[in-house]
């Protein structure tokens, strides 16, 4: 069967500092990967998401970028974090386009 | 371009009342899918149920059903007889055929009390 990993589970950061989180998928191959942020109180924006190693697409312009250094690894990270980063990051996959997406247990966020 | 609607932002039942969560969508697409998830205390999202477009078929899952109404762009989904454990943030969402794009509601906050 198919699990997906993220950590840090909790994350607390100050304003400015750099930023990487990982996202894991065991039990496929060739997922198409996934980040997403939950504002406090609010429902899931897409960040960026990949149908391949290398192939990042981002949604919407941020100071946020993804990698996928391999094909079952998903990186979310920040040069530099400002105080509306903060949020629950949630990583999900999905075996192809438009197929269900079965979702990380997410990483709480706090930039202060 | 997609959107879904749940105007209903929070709901509180008694235990062993039947609840409704509302689901709107507007898309352009004639081809899309339709989506339910459970958001418990812990974040994580559990998928419920996933509806193509062209089956309108209502679906029944134990205490949950799905009533998917394509005239009125509805799928709304029914918990019968709730639960405490059903207490939880529930999103709608919709992808269209032919890319990853997938739009989430603001979801609902169900709070089933004992």
């Amino acid at each position: 069967s198919q699990t997906i990993h993220q950590w840090p589970a909790t994350l607390v950061q100050p304003v400015g500092s750099p930023l990487s989180l990982e996202c894991t998928v065991e039990g496929t191959s060739n997922p198409n990967l996934y980040w997403y942020r939950q504002a406090a109180g609010r429902g899931l924006q897409l960040l960026f998401y990949s149908v391949g190693i290398g192939q990042i697409s981002s949604e919407v312009p941020q100071n946020l970028s993804a990698s996928r250094p391999q094909d079952r690894q998903f990186i979310l990270s920040s040069k530099k974090l400002l105080l509306s980063d903060s949020g629950f990051y949630l990583c999900a996959w999905s075996r192809r386009e438009r197929d269900t997406q079965y979702f990380g247990p997410g990483t709480r966020l706090t930039v202060l | 371009a997609q959107k879904v609607t749940q105007a209903q932002t929070e709901i509180s039942v008694v235990e062993k009342e039947d609840v409704t969560l509302d689901c709107v969508y507007e898309t352009r697409d004639t081809t899309y899918y339709l989506f339910w998830y459970k958001q418990p205390p812990s974040g994580e999202l559990v998928f419920l149920i996933r509806r193509n477009s062209f089956d309108e078929q209502n679906e029944i899952s134990g205490r949950y059903s799905w009533n998917f109404q394509k005239s009125t762009s509805s799928f709304n989904f029914t918990i019968t007889a709730s639960q405490v454990v059903d207490s939880a943030v529930y999103f709608c969402a919709l992808t269209p055929y032919n890319n990853n794009d997938m739009r989430f509601g603001a979801g609902t906050r169900l709070t089933v009390k004992p």
